[in-house]
Formats: structure tokens, sequence, C-alpha cells
């Protein structure tokens, strides 16, 4: 059974910085493409990153380029995100999310951790 | 960057009724479009993908057409656990995927 469970969200401060992990199992983690997705509070869903399986190819929406790094750990089945120069506009639920290919929908998601920017 | 637009907002249907949403997308996203359903605290669950085929344990009762730019997710017969939010998302201009904005099912 696929898991994908994610970690280390919560409340900083705008400009301060956060690292998502998300741990995967039930799949063969490296041979997956990885995004990371995000939803603020009443609002819709947002691609934020991706990742190629085996982490040579990244990829970010412009809201985050330049803030935000995706990378994964294959030996751990782990997926970051590291966040920096956090801005209010960031805080929503951030998910990871599982794809066959780039060409594919993302067919497993995680619960999500919340990530709340404010001062 | 590909817009996609769904219709309407909320659509209000009795259980055992039919709904019909509705998405298109600024440009042709060929067949690449998915369809996900979310509930509050809940991760999104994919239920269609390529316009048309239903993902594992989607029962029959949801249906998916469309291609190019106008697409329809159709849920004949509602029942309780039908009633969230709807997104389109088209991969077709991978990475650059994009969601609509949603349709809340609700119950009228």
């Amino acid at each position: 059974e696929v898991q994908l469970l994610e970690s280390g969200g919560g409340l900083v401060q705008p400009g301060g910085s956060l690292r998502l992990s998300c741990a995967a199992s039930g799949f063969t983690f490296s041979s997956y493409v990885m995004s990371w997705v995000r939803q603020a509070p009443g609002k819709g869903l947002e691609w934020v990153s991706a990742i190629s399986g085996g982490g040579g190819s990244t990829f970010y929406a412009d809201s985050v380029k330049g803030r935000f790094t995706i990378s994964r750990d294959n030996s751990k089945n782990t997926l970051l995100l590291q966040m920096n120069s956090l801005r209010v506009e960031d805080t929503a639920v951030y998910y990871c999310a599982k794809a066959g290919s780039w060409l594919t929908p993302f067919d497993y998601w995680g619960q999500g951790t919340l990530v709340t920017v404010s001062s | 960057e590909i817009v996609m637009t769904q219709s309407p907002a909320t659509l209000s249907v009795s259980p055992g009724e039919r709904a019909t949403l509705s998405c298109r997308a600024s440009q042709s996203v060929s067949s690449n479009l998915a369809w996900y359903q979310k509930k509050p605290g809940q991760a999104p669950r994919l239920l269609i993908y390529g316009a048309s085929t239903r993902a594992t344990g989607i029962p029959a009762r949801l249906s998916g057409s469309g291609s190019g730019t106008e697409f329809t997710l159709t849920i004949s017969s509602l029942q309780s656990e039908d009633f969230a939010v709807y997104y389109c998302q088209q991969y077709n201009d991978w990475p650059n995927y994009t969601f609509g904005q949603g349709t809340k099912l609700e119950i009228k």
C-alpha cells in the first residue's frame, strides 16, 4: 500500500525558514517523479515543485522559484522541501504527491502538513 | 501558463440525481486532464485521468469526457460520499501543472 507522510510544518515568522519532509513507502520511491502541492486557506490547489526519480531534474512554480528547494534522499525514501524567505502568502497545507512520470497525474497524496507564516 | 476554469463554482444537487461539472483549458491539453475529489482534512483523491479513465477503485457512476479544451465530469445518482470539492488539473504542459479553482458539490 502506497503511503506518504508529511512532517515539518509549523508556525514561522515572515522571512524565516522551514524544511518539510515526506516519508514514502509501499512503492519503489526512486522510480517516480514526486511533487509538492499546496492549498492556502479557502483556496484551490497549487503545484509548487517537482523532482525526477533520480533527483537530477527539479522544477518550481514562479511563486516559489529562488526561495524553495526540492530534493530527495532515495536511500531513505524521503522527499524534502526547504523553504526560505517565507512570506505570509506561503501559508498553506503542503501535500507531497506521487506521479508515474512527468506526463501523468498525481496518483497518491499525503495527508498534508500545515505551514503558517505570521508575525 | 495554461489556465483551467471550472464551472459552476458551486453546484447544488439532491442525492440520487446527476451532477455535471465542467472544466475549460485556455489552450489544448489533449487528453492530459485529471479530476480529483477533495474533502476537508483529507488528501486529494485521483478520480479520472486521461480525461476519461477511472482511477483504481473509482465507481462507474463517475465518468469523464472531453479532449482539447473542454472537459466534463459526470456523477450519476449522487451518493452522500460524493459531496465534496472537485478539481480538474492539466498535466500536458509539464511540469507547469495547473489546477482549476474547484467546484463545490453540495447537497440540495
